[in-house]
């Protein structure tokens, strides 16, 4: 079974320039998260969605970040502007609505930001 | 709120010898709890879970961890550390999100560093 896939991998931008990250997640997964990694800390979930609808954005700051899920399959993170605190990875995951393995989330590669 | 705590920012071993690595929560209601391990440059990967049932949980690459429940701890252990198992190691917790959707989400401890040495 594929993993759940995210893109780019490595992006570098200057500061107030904007970028979008992409995540695919593992197919038939209802459920997608955002997670933001900042060095030396533990994952921070950013958004939920379940299916194509948000349940949990509480700790997106809504001023610059931003994401969608249309059509309740691929997801897409954008931020702008971006700022330096914004470094970090930005790690996507999924998880199903099974009872027995629906507890288990699953991340992709992460998607490494770098904002200069 | 739930939260998780993992005591030790780094935890170095000698190969061969056995591993701890710590975990202690803080969650309403029953725990489900979850260990990661993220090598250099990588996403996380799932090593186990303890939803319910016997307390010792065996996972990926021979790594267990014990449910303690008067404890509230969550400790990852290996009997013999391999230099490949060198990686840094997040705890979980899964609890209801706070809008009451009914969904689940997991909060992360801050990691810690295992270092194996040859």
């Amino acid at each position: 079974e594929a993993g759940v896939a995210q893109s780019p991998r490595y992006k570098i931008i200057e500061k107030r320039q904007s970028v979008a990250f992409w995540c695919n997640p593992i197919s038939g997964h209802a459920t997608l998260y955002w997670y933001q990694q900042i060095l030396g800390q533990g994952p921070k979930l950013l958004i939920q969605f379940q299916n194509n609808g948000v349940v949990d954005d509480s700790q997106l700051p809504k001023d610059r970040f931003s994401a969608e899920r249309l059509k309740g399959v691929d997801s897409t993170l954008k931020i702008q502007p971006a700022k330096l605190e914004d470094s970090a990875v930005y790690l996507c995951a999924s998880s199903s609505n099974n009872r027995i393995s629906g507890n288990t989330i699953y991340f992709g590669e992460g998607s490494w930001l770098t904002v200069v | 709120a739930q939260s998780v705590a993992q005591p030790e920012d780094q935890v170095n071993v000698a190969e061969g010898n056995p591993l701890t690595v710590k975990c202690t929560y803080s969650v309403s209601g029953n725990p489900y709890l979850f260990w990661y391990v993220q090598y250099p440059n990588r996403g996380l990967q799932f090593l186990l879970k303890y939803i319910t049932g016997d307390n010792l949980v065996k996972g990926s690459y021979g790594f267990e961890a014990e449910f303690n429940k008067s404890q509230t701890s969550f400790h990852l252990k290996k009997p013999s550390a391999l230099v490949s198992d060198s990686a840094l190691y997040f705890c979980a917790v899964r609890a209801l999100i706070p809008s009451g959707a009914g969904s689940y989400q997991l909060t992360f401890g801050k990691g810690t560093k295992l270092s194996v040495i040859p």
